[in-house]
Order: C-alpha cells, then sequence, then structure tokens
C-alpha cells in the first residue's frame, strides 16, 4: 500500500494524555515523523525516528512504532497543543514521500 | 541563519504556467536534497516533487509531466515550473530541505514561509 491512514480529528481534555495514530504498510520498513501544522504557519517537526524531538519540542511529545502503526503522544495536553498532526514516511519504493491525511487536535 | 524563503507564486488561469521560487541561505545548499509540499484549503499535506544533489527529480503521479523542479546550486535556489495548471493545484506550497539521519530516515527539517497558488478562471 501506499497510503498512510490517520484519525481525522481527534479531541483531549486539558492537562490529559492524548495519542495519535498513523497506519501504513510503509511503516514496516521506514520510520514515521510527525509534523505539527496551525493555521497561517509552516509545518513544524515534532518528532521522528524512533522518538527522538528536536531542539524546542516540550518533552510532553512522545512517537513510537509498532508494526504498520505509528503513534504520536503528548502527555498533558496544553492549549498550545491544538493543531492538526501529520505523519510522514515514505513509500514502498523508498523514494516517493508520503504524508497522512493528517489528524486535527481539538484541547478542549 | 538557516532559511528558505519563497517568491512567486499568485493567481493564474486553469492551462497556465507558473514558477516559484525558494532561496536558501546560512547553509550550504548544494549538499541537501530539496521538496516541495503543498496543502490545498481544508485539505492535507501532499508531496509535490524533490531533487537530490546529484539533480535527480521525483513526483507523485498527480503532478508528473506538468511539474518541473530544478535547483541551481550556484544561486543557492531551488525552482517549481508548474504547466498546465488546473483548479485542483490551487493550495499553498512549500519548499523544504531533508536531513537524514540513523537508517533510512529522513525530516523536513528547514521549510519556506509557503506561497499561495490560485488556479481559476
Amino acid at each position: 500500500s501506499s497510503e498512510m491512514t490517520q484519525d481525522p480529528a481527534v479531541s483531549v481534555a486539558l492537562g490529559q494524555t492524548v495519542t495519535i495514530t498513523c497506519q501504513g504498510d510503509s511503516l514496516r520498513s521506514y520510520p514515521a515523523t510527525w509534523y505539527q501544522r496551525k493555521p497561517g504557519q509552516a509545518p513544524l517537526l515534532v518528532i521522528y525516528g524512533r522518538n527522538n524531538r528536536p531542539s524546542g519540542i516540550p518533552d510532553r511529545f512522545s512517537g513510537s512504532t509498532s508494526g504498520n502503526t505509528a503513534s504520536l503522544t503528548i502527555t498533558g495536553a496544553q492549549a498550545e497543543d491544538e493543531a492538526d498532526y501529520y505523519c510522514n514516511s515514505r513509500d514502498s519504493s523508498g523514494i516517493h514521500v508520503l504524508f497522512g491525511g493528517g489528524t486535527k487536535l481539538t484541547v478542549l | 541563519e538557516v532559511q528558505l524563503v519563497q517568491s512567486g507564486g499568485g493567481w493564474v488561469q486553469p492551462g497556465g504556467s507558473l514558477r516559484l521560487s525558494c532561496a536558501a541561505s546560512g547553509f550550504i545548499f548544494s549538499y541537501y536534497d530539496m521538496h516541495w509540499v503543498r496543502q490545498a484549503t481544508g485539505k492535507g499535506l501532499e508531496w509535490v516533487s524533490s531533487i537530490g544533489t546529484a539533480g535527480d527529480t521525483y513526483y507523485p503521479g498527480s503532478v508528473k509531466g506538468r511539474f518541473t523542479v530544478s535547483r541551481e546550486n550556484a544561486k543557492n535556489s531551488l525552482y517549481l515550473q508548474m504547466n498546465s495548471l488546473r483548479a485542483g493545484d490551487t493550495a499553498v506550497y512549500y519548499c523544504a530541505r531533508e536531513i537524514h539521519y540513523g537508517s533510512g530516515g529522513y525530516i523536513f527539517d528547514i521549510w519556506g514561509q509557503g506561497t499561495m497558488v490560485t488556479v481559476s478562471s
């Protein structure tokens, strides 16, 4: 398969934990990356590889992968975490770039 | 400062052409693979093209044969020539730098500010 599937929308109460998932066969071969996108802004890298955070990304963001499913977990969600989140990887050729459809996270 | 600054974009009629530019600064541009990614209003991120350090290019089926990505290392610049534009190409277009890590991993660590392309009659 050359697709990656995400739930369109997820909500979480302020301060609670939420997990956003991404499914795709290519995730068995290639690591997942997660981007956060807020309106009017360029995408921001939040998690890559097994569980790596770029400098400046809070440690409440974490990632994991099992089989064909990658997960992004926010432990203690904050109001500023409300955004769209996209998973990203390669297709089976290892050449073409894939993005999941995105998950809109609402912090209640 | 490491940055990508985009220019170009705007409004064009269906069937028309447009060229986007992306100027890199603060890093050795020729060392990096580069990409174009777009997002239509209400839709998700979509990869549009990539170009390797050796000039190898790749496209998804949705734009292959219509879009051409190129680079001019001497000018630290990336380009996207878009021909035969359709309403479905209307989107904000971003350029992005790719860096590799570990075994097979890559990330887009630097993004341009985005530029709007509107295809409409």
